[in-house]
């Protein structure tokens, strides 16, 4: 069965302490892997695609990496506005567009 | 740029009764999406619109959900006898083609 596991369910950071948010997941023939955040009473913003093993992307104080079976979430030197919900999800071959989504992992930066 | 727009963006309504979820998604997006986010856990998949082919509505739980999409824009998603179980945050999303969905910041349903 197609799934998508999120780990930690939540973490606390201090500012400016640096951590990772994985996600693992198991389909049938990945098309591409999506990082969302999303702020509590709004819609999932998009953040990044990764689309095969080794690629890397970044934006400000995050970057997503991708393995085979595997994708973290690395942010770096957070801030208090990097406090969100970060939601992970795949596209799979037979699957069409349709998303997958993880539980989210739930991230509070506390100055 | 406007983004996807949904109304109403809260709805209270008694357990029986129908409701209607509109969406109004990004000029030139050619793909749709419906899902649902129940308090506490991850997105759920209800249904898919590409253009003018025939819709995926392989997520929609029961025959008391449907959708539509009218001139291949605004979209309605209509759920039939309502129960207390489709309480939930009710997402629409989307793209260009393949490219990454975009999300509007949903309809809070709460089934009394």
């Amino acid at each position: 069965e197609d799934q998508v596991t999120q780990s930690p369910e939540a973490l606390r950071l201090q500012e400016g302490e640096s951590s990772s948010l994985n996600c693992s997941y198991t389909v049938s023939g990945l098309r591409g892997l999506f990082w969302y955040r999303q702020d509590p009473g709004k819609g999932p913003e998009f953040l990044f695609t990764l689309y095969s093993a080794g690629e890397e992307k970044e934006k400000e104080r995050l970057k997503a990496t991708l393995t085979k079976k595997e994708s973290f979430l690395h942010i770096t030197a957070p801030k208090p506005e990097d406090s969100a919900t970060y939601l992970c999800a795949v596209q799979f071959s037979g699957g069409y567009n349709k998303l997958i989504f993880g539980a989210g992992t739930r991230l509070a930066v506390h100055p | 740029g406007a983004g996807v727009s949904q109304s109403p963006s809260n709805k209270v309504t008694e357990k029986g009764k129908d409701v209607e979820l509109r969406c109004d998604p990004i000029s030139g997006h050619t793909a749709l999406y419906w899902y649902r986010q129940s308090l506490g856990q991850g997105l759920e998949f209800l249904i898919y619109f590409q253009g003018n082919s025939a819709p995926d509505k392989s997520g929609l739980p029961s025959d008391r959900f449907s959708a539509e999409r009218t001139g291949g824009s605004v979209s309605t998603l209509t759920i039939q006898r309502t129960q207390q179980e489709d309480s939930a945050v009710y997402l629409c999303a989307s793209s260009f083609l393949n490219q990454p969905q975009h999300f509007g910041d949903g309809t809070r349903l709460s089934i009394l």
